[in-house]
């Protein structure tokens, strides 16, 4: 069966550290991966995205690596400060013709303690 | 900035009522779609629509329908609300070019079907 996996419970970290959160899927080949973060109450706000044939993608403290052969996505933010505390959602991108299909893992809830 | 609108953030209604939720984008988007928002399942997908009067099924379609009558606006019907209706109800948006293709979410409708 199809699935898309973050790490249920949340992470918890000290300021200043590497935060990292993970993705894997099976049973999907997409063409494009994408992270959002997602603060209590509010929608989800884009954050980066990468492509099949890309390894890593970076955007200032935000790292993202996409590896196709394990089925799995990294997210790193370094240098962690508390107002990075959201919960963090990938996203398969299924690009179909001119509209992208994204099929959502469930997130990963990141705390940074000062 | 691109701007995603949803007519209520809160909506409170009965079993068996009609229940319209509206979405806004003011970004001459293409691409709109509806998903819903539950603890530990994720966003799902559950309607999308790629041009004016154009509609596709997402991920679960069932107890609910959509209109697009203009492109900047998508609204969601539950044609006779019930209980396991109550979600987070998030609408999206995006352009419709390749590698252009991030969602803008607005802030969400939280509805509970009593």
């Amino acid at each position: 069966s199809q699935k898309i996996e973050q790490n249920s419970e949340a992470l918890n970290i000290q300021e200043g550290k590497t935060a990292t959160l993970t993705c894997n899927y099976t049973n999907y080949s997409p063409a494009y991966l994408q992270w959002y973060r997602q603060d209590p109450g509010r929608g989800p706000v884009f954050l980066l995205l990468i492509r099949e044939n890309e390894k890593e993608k970076r955007k200032e403290r935000l790292k993202v690596t996409f590896d196709t052969t394990l089925k799995q996505s990294l997210f790193h933010i370094t240098a962690s400060q508390p107002a990075d505390s959201a919960t963090y959602l990938c996203a398969l991108d299924l690009r179909r013709g001119g509209y992208n299909k994204l099929i959502f893992g469930a997130g990963t809830r990141l705390a940074v303690h000062p | 900035d691109v701007k995603v609108t949803q007519s209520s953030r809160y909506l409170v209604k009965r079993t068996g009522e009609k229940v319209f939720l509206e979405c806004v984008q003011d970004m001459d988007h293409e691409n709109m779609f509806w998903y819903r928002q539950d603890p530990g399942l994720g966003l799902r997908l559950i309607y999308f629509s790629y041009d004016v009067k154009m509609k596709e099924k997402g991920d679960i379609p069932e107890g609910y329908s959509v209109s697009r009558e203009k492109k900047e606006r998508f609204s969601l019907i539950l044609e006779s609300a019930s209980t396991n209706q109550t979600s987070m109800y998030l609408c999206a948006s995006s352009l419709g070019v390749t590698g252009l293709d991030e969602q803008f979410f607005g802030p969400g409708t939280r509805l509970t079907v009593l």
